[in-house]
């Protein structure tokens, strides 16, 4: 079974500092995806970039990207320039089927 | 292009009672997901709904249920409610189409259920 872990139950960073979020990944599928959200306090989760298991480039949105590195099975959310806004939890996730399997998440809090 | 939305956000129940929760996916989108989450367990997998059918089901007793009208609208169902099942039910769309691993869920507000 596939399983996602992300080991930093909270996190702090400086507005317009960047940020690494840490996220390991275990399955023996060749293919997978790999995806990041944001929830806020309201409780939507939003989705801010994807990861496929055979991109040859590392995933890049806005202020938001991925490091992926395959051989030690983790992908890494970092955020650029941090704002306030940011502040969240962060779910890493991966594709089982038809069906998301998450990891604990990662609140991080962004200090003006 | 309108995202998922889910009604009611809120809802407020007693034990024994039962509840419907509703999900409308973008427009287009043919896959509808839905997810259970709370402090302890986390997010976990319901089921998934395509075409009309269940396609995947999650670890949950038979009091968890689902359907899929012809529109892609989705409702969820929970029967005889305990007070674990207070918790934020999410429902995620996504077009289906391809392999599958790349197909990204796209989630609602979400309804937040607390069973008194």
């Amino acid at each position: 079974a596939q399983k996602i872990t992300q080991t930093q139950p909270g996190m702090f960073v400086q507005e317009k500092e960047a940020v690494t979020l840490d996220c390991t990944y275990d399955t023996s599928d060749p293919s997978y995806g790999l995806f990041w959200y944001k929830q806020p306090s309201s409780g939507e989760m939003i989705f801010l970039i994807y990861q496929g298991s055979y991109d040859q480039q590392n995933a890049t949105e806005g202020r938001y990207s991925l490091n992926f590195q395959k051989a030690r099975k983790s992908a890494n959310l970092v955020i650029s320039a941090s704002q306030l806004g940011d502040s969240a939890m962060y779910f890493c996730a991966m594709r089982e089927g038809g069906k998301l399997i998450f990891g604990q998440g990662t609140e991080l809090s962004v200090k003006p | 292009k309108a995202g998922v939305t889910q009604t009611p956000r809120y809802l407020i129940k007693t034990r024994g009672q039962q509840v419907t929760l509703s999900c409308s996916p973008i427009s287009g989108h043919r896959s509808v997901s839905w997810y259970q989450q709370t402090p302890g367990q986390g997010l976990q997998f319901l089921f998934e709904y395509f075409s009309e059918t269940q396609r995947n089901k999650g670890n949950f007793p038979g009091r968890f249920s689902g359907r899929q009208f012809s529109n892609s609208r989705s409702e969820m169902n929970v029967s005889t409610l305990e007070l674990g099942d207070s918790a934020l039910y999410l429902c995620a769309s996504s077009l289906a189409i391809g392999t599958g691993v790349g197909d990204t869920q796209y989630f609602g507000p979400g309804t937040r259920l607390t069973v008194l």
